[in-house]
């Protein structure tokens, strides 16, 4: 089974508009972390958000918070107010920890496309 | 501050030739990765070091793939000999110790092999 499942292959959204990716994930761990990465054409992953499983407020980081949903194992990434600059690749990724090892899975990515 | 720093940046080699990739981590960062990720992709973890044992290399191909990080700080993942299937780009990340800590990526190398 896929730890970390994003079902947007590729996304089109308008200037200026919100924009919710999505991600769900799977662990039967109670404490666990949820990462989103964004990475732009020239390759290099920049980190934009965190939320911890024992979190029960969602994070936020500027323009960006994260709609985490504990009993739906959701962790989804909204950008509010997208910019042409948004245009990337988006990663979501889990750490868990499994006997003292730290595991830390990223999904497949969204391709975001902002149009003018 | 500097960041993660990977060199090459890119490297084109024949199949069957060896190569190895440069990691040098965030000063003070006890954990370091190495990912593979193919084309359109998620990263996929090859190793994790903490400071300089390697505690998950369950997804490296110890047959051709050794990766080695001498006194906790730098680190190298080396190909021998490389296949046309290793073609991808090689991230490394480190961490600081912690529930909550992101990981820092560095640029990445972009490996062909021809």
């Amino acid at each position: 089974a896929q730890k970390i499942t994003q079902t947007q292959p590729g996304m089109f959204v308008q200037e200026k508009e919100a924009v919710t990716l999505d991600c769900t994930y799977d662990t039967s761990d109670q404490s666990y972390g949820l990462f989103w990465y964004k990475q732009p054409s020239s390759g290099e992953m920049i980190f934009l958000i965190y939320q911890g499983s024992y979190d029960e407020q969602n994070a936020t980081e500027g323009r960006y918070s994260l709609n985490f949903q504990k009993a739906r194992k959701s962790a989804n990434l909204v950008i509010s107010a997208s910019q042409l600059g948004d245009s990337a690749m988006y990663f979501c990724a889990m750490r868990e920890w499994d006997f003292g090892n730290e595991k830390l899975t990223f999904g497949t990515g969204t391709r975001l496309t902002i149009i003018p | 501050e500097a960041g993660v720093v990977q060199s090459p940046r890119y490297k084109i080699i024949e199949k069957k030739q060896p190569v190895a990739f440069w990691c040098n981590p965030i000063s003070g960062h006890n954990t370091l990765y190495w990912y593979r990720q193919n084309l359109g992709q998620g990263p996929e973890l090859l190793i994790r070091y903490e400071n300089e044992e390697a505690v998950d290399d369950s997804q490296l191909p110890k047959d051709r793939f050794s990766a080695e990080r001498l006194k906790g700080v730098d680190s190298t993942l080396k190909i021998q000999p490389a296949e046309l299937g290793d073609s991808a780009v090689y991230l490394c990340a480190s961490s600081s110790t912690g529930t909550n800590t992101e990981a820092f990526f560095g640029q990445g190398t972009r490996l062909t092999v021809v």
